[in-house]
């Protein structure tokens, strides 16, 4: 199946600094890209829709200021968490769908684990 | 917009056991039903999947069988082993012609005793 990679796996970060998280589709192109967050032994949460070449779309209670995503080439989407506190601390995952699919099949990246001290 | 219920929240079963989790879903017009299993720290993994012109599918030990009217789909496992542990996630779309951002159910925790 295609294969979503996505970095760092972990990330330890001291409040109020900026953290990266990348999300790349290795081979397959992808005009869509979403970003979830789940909290342990929860389900996923949609955070947003990454598009290439536009603004993503935010899911409601979601702040796009704060979560920063970038979707610049059709293998890769970026999410910055901006002044990250403690409460910013949770597993994000990416995902992505081949742009020729009819049938919507999501491939999932690893996961991010980020901790806010 | 669509609903999907999951159950049980917890499976507890042992080595060799079937293992069957349910899920049901509001939308009709949902037309994609995807399984995935998360290992504990990592991403999702797409497991198997139905669309709604077959009523089931199978691939070695894992089946998944989708009834339309009722709306409801189901992930049978047999003869399982202690690595099938893990939160399995159905999920439900409109595959094609429209959205295909999928609704998640709450998760599954299958435990498999050896």
């Amino acid at each position: 199946g295609a294969v979503v990679s996505q970095h760092p796996s972990r990330v330890i970060c001291k409040s109020g600094t900026s953290v990266k998280i990348e999300c790349r589709s290795l081979d397959f192109q992808a005009t869509t890209m979403f970003w979830y967050r789940q909290f342990p032994k929860k389900s996923l949460m949609l955070m947003a829709t990454s598009n290439e070449g536009s603004k993503a779309t935010y899911e409601q209670g979601v702040e796009k200021d704060k979560f920063l995503i970038n979707h610049a080439s059709l293998t890769l989407s970026t999410l910055t968490v901006t002044s990250a506190h403690p409460e910013d601390s949770s597993f994000y995952i990416c995902s992505a769908s081949p742009w020729d699919s009819m049938s919507g099949e999501l491939f999932f990246g690893e996961g991010s684990r980020l901790t806010v001290l | 917009g669509e609903n999907v219920e999951q159950h049980p929240s917890t499976l507890s079963v042992q080595e060799g056991d079937s293992a069957v989790i349910k899920c049901t879903y509001s939308d009709s017009a949902s037309n994609y039903f995807p399984w995935y299993k998360q290992e504990l720290g990592k991403g999702p993994q797409l497991i198997i999947d139905i669309r709604s012109n077959v009523g089931e599918k199978k691939d070695q030990r894992i089946a998944v069988t989708l009834n339309k009217t009722a709306k409801h789909f189901s992930l049978h496992i047999t003869e399982t082993q202690p690595e099938d542990s893990a939160v399995y996630f159905c999920a439900a779309s409109m595959g094609s012609g429209g959205s295909y951002i999928p609704t998640f159910g709450r998760g599954t925790s299958l435990i498999v005793h050896p």
